[in-house]
Formats: C-alpha cells, sequence, structure tokens
C-alpha cells in the first residue's frame, strides 16, 4: 500500500499564496472525492483542514482552499502567516475499504 | 466538545501482544466509524484499521492484517486496537480518530514501542 506523493517541504513569505500536492491513482485521489488536508504542528494531534476535497470544516479558515485534478490533489494556503508553519498531510479512501496518507510536507513560513 | 483520550502504551518485546483503548466523549459515540492511525516516531502519518458505527465490518491496512484486531463497545463508548506479534517497525504513537471519509477528530495518541 504505497502513500500517496506529496513534496518534502514548501515555502513562502508571508501574506504569500502557497499550494501543496498530492499525487495518487486512479484507485484513490483519481477515483473517490474522499480527499482531506490535515495540519500538524510538533507534538500535537493533527487537525482537519479541508475534507471531501474541497470542503472546510466549522472554525477553519477561509485561507485554506483545496482542489482536486485528475489524480492529483491540492492545497493551497493564501495569504501565509507565521501560524501556518507546519507538516501538513493529504489523505484519500481507497478502493477496498482502506485509506492512505502522503509522505506530509513541511511548510516553512520565510 | 470531541474528546478522544488513547491509553494503554508502553514498552513490549517483539513477539509480545498489546492492547490499547480510546475513551470518546462528546458525540454520539455508536453512530459513528472509528479509525486508528499511527506515526512512528519522526514520520508520517499511516492508517491502520477502521471500523464500522455498528462493529460489523472491519479494515486493516496489509502491514497489521492478521495481527490486529479492532473492536468497540459502544454501551462504554470505547474503542480497542488489539496488537499481537509485534514488531519493531510498529514502535509508533497510535492515535484514534472518528468518522468514515475522513479523520475529523484526534485524540493526543499513546506511544507504543516494540524493543528488546
Amino acid at each position: 500500500q504505497s502513500a500517496l506523493t506529496q513534496p518534502a517541504s514548501v515555502s513562502g513569505s508571508p501574506g504569500q499564496s502557497i499550494t501543496i500536492s498530492c499525487t495518487g491513482t486512479n484507485s484513490d485521489v483519481g477515483g473517490y472525492n474522499h480527499v482531506s488536508w490535515y495540519q500538524q504542528h510538533p507534538g500535537k494531534a493533527p487537525k482537519l483542514k479541508i475534507y471531501d476535497v474541497s470542503k472546510r470544516p466549522s472554525g477553519v479558515s477561509n485561507r485554506f482552499s483545496g482542489s482536486k485534478s485528475d489524480n492529483t490533489a491540492s492545497l493551497t494556503i493564501s495569504g501565509l502567516q507565521a501560524e501556518d508553519e507546519a507538516d501538513y498531510y493529504c489523505s484519500s479512501y481507497r478502493s477496498s475499504s482502506t485509506w492512505v496518507f502522503g509522505g506530509g510536507t513541511k511548510v516553512t513560513v520565510l | 466538545q470531541v474528546q478522544l483520550v488513547e491509553s494503554g502504551g508502553g514498552v513490549v518485546q517483539p513477539g509480545g501482544s498489546q492492547r490499547l483503548s480510546c475513551a470518546a466523549s462528546g458525540f454520539t459515540f455508536s453512530t459513528y466509524g472509528m479509525h486508528w492511525v499511527r506515526q512512528a516516531p519522526g514520520k508520517g502519518l499511516e492508517w491502520v484499521a477502521f471500523i464500522q458505527y455498528d462493529g460489523s465490518k472491519k479494515y486493516y491496512a496489509d502491514s497489521v492484517k492478521g495481527r490486529f484486531t479492532i473492536s468497540r463497545d459502544n454501551s462504554k463508548n470505547t474503542l480497542y486496537l488489539q496488537m499481537n506479534s509485534l514488531r519493531t517497525e510498529d514502535t509508533a504513537v497510535y492515535s484514534c480518530a472518528k468518522n468514515w471519509g475522513y479523520f475529523e477528530y484526534w485524540g493526543q495518541g499513546t506511544l507504543v514501542t516494540v524493543s528488546s
């Protein structure tokens, strides 16, 4: 069960926008609209930021947005802030009733 | 508010067993599917297992299939993970998470260290 592919790191200056990609296959990202994104600060539990490709849970800033094209999903953080510095993980439902995560992306605010 | 509190972690020898618990509160536990997810030290997240709201369906990652068993007691609002034949590569923080298509809320996790 190979993981989804994310870039190891992405960086940006305060106020800028960054995009994190998450590439899978027709059996996961491309086949279902159950892609979600999580933010994890060091030593903390992950927090849901986006679910079902582009939906934001209540309380999540509209600076976070999600999209999908074919087998690649993306998370965009606009108006980058210092508090956004964290690890980000994508996840997708996969055929055979399993779930898979990406390898994680470290976001650095310059 | 939703709370998920894991317990049962510790140090166990290779080949040994461990049972983890996840106490849920703040929502109607018996109406939600639940997951176990793990994170090895310094590594990424790995999905481990899922159980349907009524316990009738269970799914596992290939890496734990046949060794781990997920279960739940809806009368106690508690999720379990029975881990047998543990290997060094099972060392991780194990967290429970609520919902089906995505991981809506997470506990803080409990550390399982498999070492001789």
